[in-house]
């Protein structure tokens, strides 16, 4: 089975500037998860997604926004782009949500990323 | 509130040596899950191991093993002869379950960086 793939790997923008993050889950994997790494926040949780829904949203402002497609592929969305927001943004897929207690199908898969610098 | 600490930076060890990575969580849930990812310099977080909160059972995988123990809220990660292979950054992560509102998400530790010198 292929892995998640996370389109484009690496963008550069200015600030002001939006930018849209493209994730393609794992065959047949429903659940998909935004996390943000920065080296001085670390790993942090944006969203998480399932069958078209948001289920979660991490702390961060309304700048970032998802979405989730019939076919489980995601896009995020970051508005007026500040210098902060570069960092590499990671994807992950399941076939269950990671709240759903599913004995292992919460398990999340990450993709490669897509490294995103501001300037 | 829920955390996950990897006091550990960074570790250098030289290949065949054992190493042990530590992570020490906080959890006001009873109901959770553990995780150990690796990030090669790629990027990429490949998953290592998920532990329920119930199963406090050490697990081995190869040259892998991991000592879980709800006692002392510590879920240590054991590299036997290290490869240069190893050599990555280790993340441990917790999933809260038990509706304490924080659920949903993996909580990263800071991570440890691991260098295994040939």
């Amino acid at each position: 089975k292929a892995g998640v793939t996370q389109t484009p790997r690496y963008l550069i923008k200015t600030r002001g500037q939006q930018v849209t993050l493209s994730c393609s889950p794992i065959s047949g994997h429903r659940s998909v998860s935004w996390y943000q790494q920065t080296p001085g926040q670390g790993l942090q949780f944006l969203f998480e997604y399932f069958s078209e829904t948001q289920r979660n949203k991490g702390n961060f402002p309304g700048r970032f926004s998802g979405r989730q497609f019939s076919n489980s592929r995601s896009e995020m969305n970051v508005s007026t782009l500040e210098l902060g927001d570069s960092a590499l943004y990671l994807c992950a897929s399941s076939l269950a949500p990671l709240a759903g207690r599913s004995g292992g199908e919460e398990t999340q898969y990450f993709g490669p990323g897509t490294r995103l610098l501001v300037l | 509130a829920q955390k996950v600490t990897q006091a550990q930076t960074e570790i250098s060890v030289v290949e065949k040596e054992d190493v042990t990575l530590d992570c020490v969580y906080e959890t006001r849930d009873t109901t959770y899950y553990l995780f150990w990812y690796k990030q090669p310099p790629s990027g990429e977080l490949v998953f290592l191991i998920r532990r329920n909160s119930f199963d406090e059972q050490n697990e081995i995988s190869g040259r892998y093993s991991w000592n879980f123990q709800k006692s002392t809220s510590s879920f240590n990660f054991t590299i036997t002869a290290s490869q240069v292979v190893d050599s990555a950054v280790y993340f441990c992560a917790l999933s809260e379950m038990g509706g304490s509102g924080n659920t949903g998400k993996l909580i990263f530790g800071q991570g440890t960086t691991l260098q295994v010198k040939p």
